[in-house]
């Protein structure tokens, strides 16, 4: 079974750009996540996804940041414009359907670096 | 709101060693507890939860972790450590309510292990 895929791996980019980051979970996961993690913090949610309606976006930058799940599958989250302290690591995260389990199932991550 | 403590940032041990690494969580009820490791370069693996019940659980790589109400405290263990668990360990807390599928993580404990 194919894992949570994401991409880039890594970017570099200067403060007002703009970045997008993509994500495709575990195939028939209803529940998507994306965790920001600062370095030397844990991950902190910025939004959840159920299909392709959103559970929860409380922590979500919203003046800059932006996420989809048009179809319910795979997901974008873009960030525009950049600021120094938007440098982390984006963590994608998604669920199955059903019984809450507890287990989420985490990609790689995308590193940012805002300079 | 809930929260998760560790107040251990780095923690060196020689292989074949024993380990503990501690947690501590901050909510009005009996919540539900997981560890989290990340690898170098990794996204988060899911070594064990608990929800309800025993107040041992095991987990993946022969760990185990220790629910303490009492203590609010969720430590983690293993009798005898290897060089391949040298990774960042995350306590995560979520809520028995409500919307349980929302982690509030650690900032985590770095593990390095000595030869």
């Amino acid at each position: 079974e194919a894992g949570v895929a994401q991409s880039p791996r890594y970017k570099i980019i200067e403060k007002r750009q703009s970045v997008a980051f993509w994500c495709n979970p575990i195939s028939g996961h209803a529940t998507l996540y994306w965790y920001q993690q600062i370095l030397g913090q844990g991950p902190k949610l910025l939004i959840q996804f159920q299909n392709n309606g959103v559970v929860d976006d409380s922590q979500l930058p919203k003046d800059r940041f932006s996420a989809e799940r048009l179809k319910g599958v795979d997901s974008t989250l873009k960030i525009q414009p950049a600021k120094l302290e938007d440098s982390a690591v984006y963590l994608c995260a998604s669920r199955p359907q059903g019984g809450y389990t507890g287990e989420l199932f985490f990609g790689e991550g995308s590193r940012l670096t805002v300079l | 709101a809930q929260s998760v403590t560790q107040p251990d940032i780095h923690i060196t041990v020689s292989e074949g060693a024993s380990l503990e690494l501690r947690c501590n969580y901050s909510y009005g009820a009996t919540p539900y507890l997981f560890w989290y490791v990340q690898s170098p370069g990794q996204g988060l693996q899911l070594l064990l939860k608990y929800f309800s019940g025993d107040t041992l659980v095991q987990g993946i790589k022969g760990f185990e972790a220790e629910f303490k109400r009492s203590q609010s405290s969720f430590n983690l263990r293993k009798p005898s450590v290897h060089w391949s668990d040298a990774a960042e360990y995350f306590c995560a807390v979520a809520p028995s309510t409500g919307t349980a599928s929302k982690l509030t993580f650690g900032t985590g404990t770095r593990l390095q292990v000595t030869l």
